[in-house]
């Protein structure tokens, strides 16, 4: 398996445009979550799904923020409009009850 | 909603020395508490975990202890090396009600000097 992929890697875009980053999860894992990670508040659990049902998103900051999982192998995490606040590195990452989070790569976002 | 505390934030030891890491939750109702290793500009990875049916596991140099009772758990890094540092989180979850959402610490930046 090749773990837990995301796409892009960095993304730098200006204030204002839409940012869409891209999941897919292990085959097999039944739980998908989004984080940002940032030096002041650590890893944040934004949203997450549980059969690609959206469980709790309590965590999503603002309106701006929407995620979407249409099927068990690809989600989306959709920042419309971008601001500079938002840079961050954002990780996806997918487990099933009986295991622990594997995490993707991150992507980094760069917002000037 | 679960609420994990890690200290210290920082911990600088002696290449060779012992490190500890200490973390409390809130959430009687946790019981897998995972720890995570994070390397400059890279993803966290799970390094050991304990589920809250046992007080201690151990694999090679890092152990962790978990007391349910004062709800706090610890990693044990022994002989360390350089390699060792990185950040350092630990997480609590709880399989209560079909969940599976993990609350994270704060992290420790461990450094291992020659």
């Amino acid at each position: 398996d090749a773990g837990v992929i995301q796409s892009p890697r960095h993304e730098v875009t200006e204030m204002g445009q839409e940012v869409t980053l891209r999941c897919k999860p292990i085959s097999g894992h039944d739980y998908l979550f989004w984080y940002r990670q940032t030096m002041m508040r650590g890893l944040e659990l934004l949203i997450y799904f549980n059969n690609n049902v959206p469980i709790d998103d309590s965590g999503m900051p603002e309106d701006r923020f929407s995620a979407k999982m249409p099927n068990a192998s690809f989600s989306t995490l959709k920042i419309q409009p971008s601001e500079p606040r938002d840079s961050a590195v954002y990780f996806c990452a997918s487990s099933s009850l009986a295991y622990g989070y594997t995490f993707g790569s991150g992507t980094r976002l760069t917002v000037v | 909603g679960e609420n994990v505390e890690q200290h210290p934030s920082t911990l600088s030891v002696q290449e060779g020395d012992s490190a500890v890491i200490k973390c409390t939750y809130s959430d009687s109702a946790s019981n897998y508490f995972p720890w995570y290793k994070q390397e400059l500009g890279k993803r966290p990875q799970l390094i050991i975990d304990i589920r809250s049916n046992v007080g201690e596991k151990k694999d090679q140099r890092i152990a962790v202890t978990l007391n349910k009772t004062a709800k706090h758990f610890s990693l044990h890094i022994t002989e360390t090396q350089p390699e060792d540092s990185a950040v350092y989180f630990c997480a609590a979850s709880s399989s209560k009600g079909g969940g599976n959402k993990l609350t994270f610490g704060t992290g420790t930046q461990l450094k291992v000097e020659l």
